[in-house]
């Protein structure tokens, strides 16, 4: 059973550039959550997604940042342009309930993004 | 301000001991807490989880103590392993005035060394 799948696992890119960031959740889970660790901040949640549908995106750092979801099975998270401050491990997570028993949350294993 | 807090970044235990690792939350309207557990180069995995109507909860070697008049959340793993050295990271959930689910807080973690 493939749990939750992102790619790219590393990507270095120079200021200015365009990232995209991609994500599988797990099939069946109704909850998508984008997630990025740094040192500073640890774990904070970006954006979280219901039935494809954005209900939090009050996570998202500022414009450069944007997130969609056209269908159960697909997400981006694009930056443009990046930023050095930018750089972290993005990870996307899936869930069958919104929290609470059942609502825990799976990871997948991350994109780390270096911005030179 | 950090609503959860994991003070001490790091524990280091001898195989065969007792690990305990800490979690203090500000935020009295918490209703659902969690541990997730992060091996290097991996998404967090889900370990344990404790509902605020409980003071213990018990799964094989971990047991997650919560202390409500305190905002404190201890994760006693015994007998504590070589392979339990990873990240913990102590989450927190409320209800949303609808009463669904809010988003999970996390604390910064706290990296365990199991030395054996």
């Amino acid at each position: 059973d493939a749990g939750v799948i992102q790619s790219p696992r590393h990507e270095v890119t120079e200021m200015g550039q365009e990232v995209t960031l991609r994500c599988k959740p797990i099939s069946g889970h109704d909850y998508l959550f984008w997630y990025r660790q740094t040192m500073m901040r640890g774990l904070e949640l970006l954006i979280y997604f219901n039935n494809n549908v954005p209900i939090d995106d009050s996570g998202m750092p500022e414009d450069r940042f944007s997130a969609k979801m056209p269908n159960a099975s697909f997400s981006t998270l694009k930056i443009q342009p990046s930023e050095p401050r930018d750089s972290a491990v993005y990870f996307c997570a899936s869930s069958l309930r919104a929290g609470g028993p059942s609502g825990e949350l799976f990871f997948g294993e991350g994109s780390r993004l270096t911005v030179l | 301000d950090q609503q959860v807090k994991q003070n001490s970044p790091s524990l280091s235990v001898q195989e065969g001991r007792i690990s305990i690792l800490n979690c203090d939350y500000t935020n009295s309207m918490f209703d659902y807490f969690l541990w997730y557990k992060k091996y290097p180069a991996e998404g967090p995995t889900f370990l344990i989880s404790i509902s605020s109507i409980k003071d213990k909860n018990e799964d094989g070697r971990f047991t997650v103590f919560l202390n409500k008049s305190a905002k404190h959340l201890t994760l006693h793993i015994v007998p504590s392993q070589p392979g339990d050295s990873a990240v913990y990271f102590c989450a927190a959930q409320r209800k949303n005035y609808g009463g669904s689910q809010g988003n999970l807080i996390f604390g910064k973690g706290t990296k365990l060394s199991v030395k054996p």
